[in-house]
């Protein structure tokens, strides 16, 4: 098992450049989610699904998109981006919702000039 | 609103110097009280659920424990490889789906 995978492991956008970052699990999780993690905030909910086809906002949903169209995949999008969402993200996965174990990915650096 | 405060936010201690995490909340519906580690450059690594005042967990050094208020990580005779960073996080019994982290403790625990 690969667990959680992200990709790319670091990016540098331009303001008002558009990227996908990618997840993917192979454990059959249902659950999935994506986080940022900014210096001295900790790490806050973006969006999550529970299960393909199902998505749902979470703390900080703004200026980002998901879709989650098999179990395995659950990209991020970034419409424009705006030097305020240069942070580390986070994939995680579970099997059923939060309260179950999360496994998270190692992370995708973004900085946005 | 529900929100988690963790203290401190950094600690430094000497090996096997005892000491506690602290992570109080103002939830309205607590359905879970979670511990996770990071490593730095690393994502976040599960440790323990709680789900009810009085419930204590176990974990080789780390031992988590609940109340109505607050939650506990205690680490005990810690070694430098507990150096980390421990995040709480909790999920309301009405908003499900959600989860919320704490800004977390820094531990740095030296030789």
């Amino acid at each position: 098992n690969a667990g959680v995978t992200q990709t790319p492991k670091f990016q540098v956008l331009k303001t008002g450049q558009s990227m996908t970052l990618q997840c993917a699990q192979d454990m059959n999780h249902e659950y999935m989610s994506w986080y940022r993690q900014d210096p001295g905030m900790g790490l806050r909910l973006i969006h999550y699904s529970v299960g393909a086809g199902i998505t749902d906002q979470g703390e900080v949903p703004n200026g980002y998109n998901v879709s989650r169209s098999t179990t395995e995949d659950f990209p991020l999008r970034l419409l424009s981006a705006a030097p305020s969402q240069t942070s580390v993200y986070f994939c995680a996965s579970s099997l059923t919702g939060p309260q179950d174990t999360q496994y998270f990915g190692p992370g995708t650096r973004l900085t946005v000039l | 609103e529900d929100q988690v405060t963790q203290s401190p936010e950094a600690l430094r201690l000497q090996e096997g110097e005892s000491s506690s995490l602290n992570c109080s909340y103002t939830v309205s519906g607590l359905r879970g009280l979670f511990w996770y580690r990071q490593d730095p450059g690393k994502g976040p690594e599960f440790l323990f659920t709680l789900y009810s005042a009085g419930e204590e967990k176990e974990k080789e050094r780390l031992k988590a424990t609940l109340t109505k208020k607050e939650s506990f990580l205690h680490i005990t005779a810690p070694k430098p490889e507990d150096s980390a960073t421990y995040l709480c996080a909790f999920m309301t019994t009405d908003s499900w789906g959600k989860f919320q982290f704490g800004a977390g403790t820094q531990v740095v625990v030296t030789p």
